[in-house]
């Protein structure tokens, strides 16, 4: 079964400053995966996704994700931090059931605090 | 377009009452996913239906717990007898053609703003 893993609980980082939320996964075949952002009280919101092409995918609110097939990771990045970025981020992987369906794994997610 | 729409926001139930969750997918999405998000635990899938039809529930509780999506209607997660670990946000999501597919739309899943169950 696919899985991920997102090692760091809480992220700190101050306004300005460059921001990584690291994620590992686990997958046999081609992995398909995704970053969605959890503000408080909301549902998720996606973010972006890494089917295939280009390692590093560009998506929502200025991030990016690098996908790195040695290291196993796509961890999300953003150049400039702002306030506005704290919230909860969870990295996720597709699971095939079969059949042509498929479902989502989420990591436990990772809270990133931008600070003033 | 109103998105996923879910209700109850908010729920109370006293232990050994019956809770009822309810989500209306996008228009035109016919896959729903139901996860459940306690604190510090992240996000659980429980269960993955099709109209009329269960593909997946092997994150469902073996008791209590059930989930319908009917032909007409929204899907329903029912929670019997509930305890107090029952607590916790219920978010529902859904997608078309199950995730599948090769155009910009596919692979990504449209999240409810969720139900919070509290549990007395």
């Amino acid at each position: 079964a696919q899985s991920v893993a997102q090692p760091e609980d809480q992220v700190n980082v101050a306004e300005g400053n460059p921001l990584t939320v690291k994620c590992t996964y686990s997958v046999s075949g081609n992995p398909y995966l995704f970053w969605y952002v959890q503000y408080p009280n909301r549902g998720l919101q996606f973010l972006l996704k890494y089917i295939t092409g280009d390692n590093l995918v560009k998506g929502s609110y200025g991030f990016e994700a690098e996908f790195n097939k040695s290291q196993t990771s796509f961890h999300l990045k953003k150049p400039s931090a702002l306030v506005s970025d704290s919230a909860l981020y969870f990295c996720a992987v597709r699971d095939e059931e079969g059949s042509g369906t498929y479902k989502y794994i989420f990591g436990t997610g990772t809270r990133l605090k931008v600070l003033a | 377009n109103a998105g996923v729409m879910q209700n109850p926001r908010h729920l109370v139930r006293r232990r050994g009452q019956e809770a009822r969750l309810r989500c209306s997918p996008m228009k035109g999405h016919s896959h729903v996913y139901w996860y459940r998000q306690l604190p510090e635990e992240g996000l659980k899938f429980m269960v993955y239906l099709q109209k009329e039809n269960i593909i997946d529930e092997s994150g469902m509780p073996k008791e209590r717990f059930s989930a319908e999506f009917p032909k007409e209607g929204p899907s329903i997660l029912r929670i019997q007898q509930v305890v107090r670990g029952d607590s916790a946000a219920y978010f529902c999501a859904s997608s078309p053609f199950g995730l599948a597919g090769a155009f910009s739309g596919a692979n990504v899943l449209t999240f409810g703003a969720g139900s919070r169950l509290t549990v007395l």
